[in-house]
This record gives structure tokens, sequence and C-alpha cells, in this order.
């Protein structure tokens, strides 16, 4: 069964400043897709940022990056330019074809003025 | 015009009534998911359905039972409701089960409150 581990639980971080959550899971599968969601208090679940395992390169979108290492099994979100409206839960997800996506446990990230 | 609908949003109800949330997606998906968001905001996959057919049934009680009347609709019927059912039920969809590259799009949510 695949795992998703998130081990920060909270993380803070000044507005304008840049913050990475952590990220690792735990496959057999060699061919798979990751994904970072944002859920915000509205509890809106909304699709950050995708990656799939075959693409070598770190997908960016805006102020969002990752870090894939695809043999550490990491699959880190890095957020530049931290605003205020990035606080939320922030949940990373691991799917394989035929099978239901998996979340970690959340990091709660919080931007301050 | 929202993708994936659920309604209702809020639920409070007594312990031992049934209730039902019901979910529509207009996205033209194949593969429709339930999830259970817990107090401790973990997400756990409880039914999957594609194209109306059954394929994910995890250790979820016997009380919950969902129902697929057309791949568009995916509703879930909770029987002799209890406190631990509390919780924030998703709904999501994927293209089907097979294409999950683009993930799965939710719905806003049901916060269901058994007292």
């Amino acid at each position: 069964a695949q795992t998703v581990t998130q081990s920060q639980p909270e993380m803070s971080v000044q507005e304008a400043e840049t913050v990475t959550l952590s990220c690792t899971y735990d496959t057999s599968e060699n061919n798979y897709y990751l994904f970072w969601y944002k859920q915000p208090p509205s509890r809106q679940m909304i699709l950050v940022i995708r990656q799939e395992a075959y693409k070598q390169q770190n997908a960016t979108e805006n102020r969002f990056s990752v870090n894939f290492q695809k043999a550490a099994k990491s699959f880190s979100l890095k957020i530049s330019d931290s605003q205020l409206g990035d606080t939320a839960m922030y949940f990373c997800a691991f799917v394989h074809n035929n099978n239901d996506m998996r979340f970690g446990a959340g990091t709660r990230l919080t931007v301050k003025p | 015009d929202t993708a994936v609908s659920q309604t209702p949003k809020y639920l409070v109800t007594q312990m031992g009534n049934d209730k039902s949330i019901k979910c529509e997606q207009n996205l033209g998906h194949d593969t429709m998911y339930w999830y259970k968001q817990d107090s401790k905001k973990f997400l756990k996959i409880m039914f999957s359905y594609n194209n109306k057919e059954l394929i994910i049934n995890e250790t979820v009680p016997n009380r919950f039972s969902p129902k697929s009347p057309d791949k568009a609709h995916l509703n879930l019927h909770i029987n002799s409701l209890e406190l631990g059912d509390s919780a924030v039920y998703f709904c999501a969809s994927s293209q089907d089960h097979f294409r999950v590259y683009s993930g799965y799009t939710f719905g806003s949510g049901t916060r269901l409150t058994v007292v």
C-alpha cells in the first residue's frame, strides 16, 4: 500500500518570504503522479501543482514549485513570495493508475503579516 | 458553473437518523469518489465508482451505501447515524480510473454533525 508522510503538522512564514513544505511517500510503482492540494478555511480542496513521476523536470506554477527527488521518494513544495492568502492546510497526495488518491496528514501553513 | 457540486453543505442531525448527501459533476468524468475528512483533517477514501460501477469499497461500515444512478451522480446514504460519523464528506471526480494525471476535482464538502 502506498503511504504519504508530511512530517510538519504546522509551519509559519512571514509575508513575502519563502517556505518549503516536506512530503515523502512510499511505493513500489515506477509510474505515478504526485499533487499538492490547498485547503483554505473555506474547506474547498484546490489543486496547487502536479508532478508526473516519469518527468525529471520539477513542476512550477507561478510562485509554487516542487523539488521532486524520485530516488529519495521526496516531493517538497516551495512557496515563494508568500501571501496572506496562502494561509491554508496543504496536502501532499499520491496516485497511480487504477488506484485511489492517498493523502498525507497535511501541514497547516500560516502566513504572518 | 460548479464542476463538482455537493448538497447539502451543512447537515446537522440526531443519532439514529438516516441521511443522504448528493453529488453531481458536469465535467464528463467517468470516475467519482467519496472521501471522509475527520476532525484532524485526515482524508480517507471511502468509495469509488467508475461509470456507475463500484470499484473501491474501503473498510466502511455497511451503514454507508453509495448509489450512482448515472456516471454524473454519486450519492451517499448513511443509515442509523452515530456520533463518530461527524466529519466533512468530500465528493470528487477524475477523468477515469486510469487517467488520473490531472488529479481529482473536489466538491466543496458537506459538514455532517451528528448530535
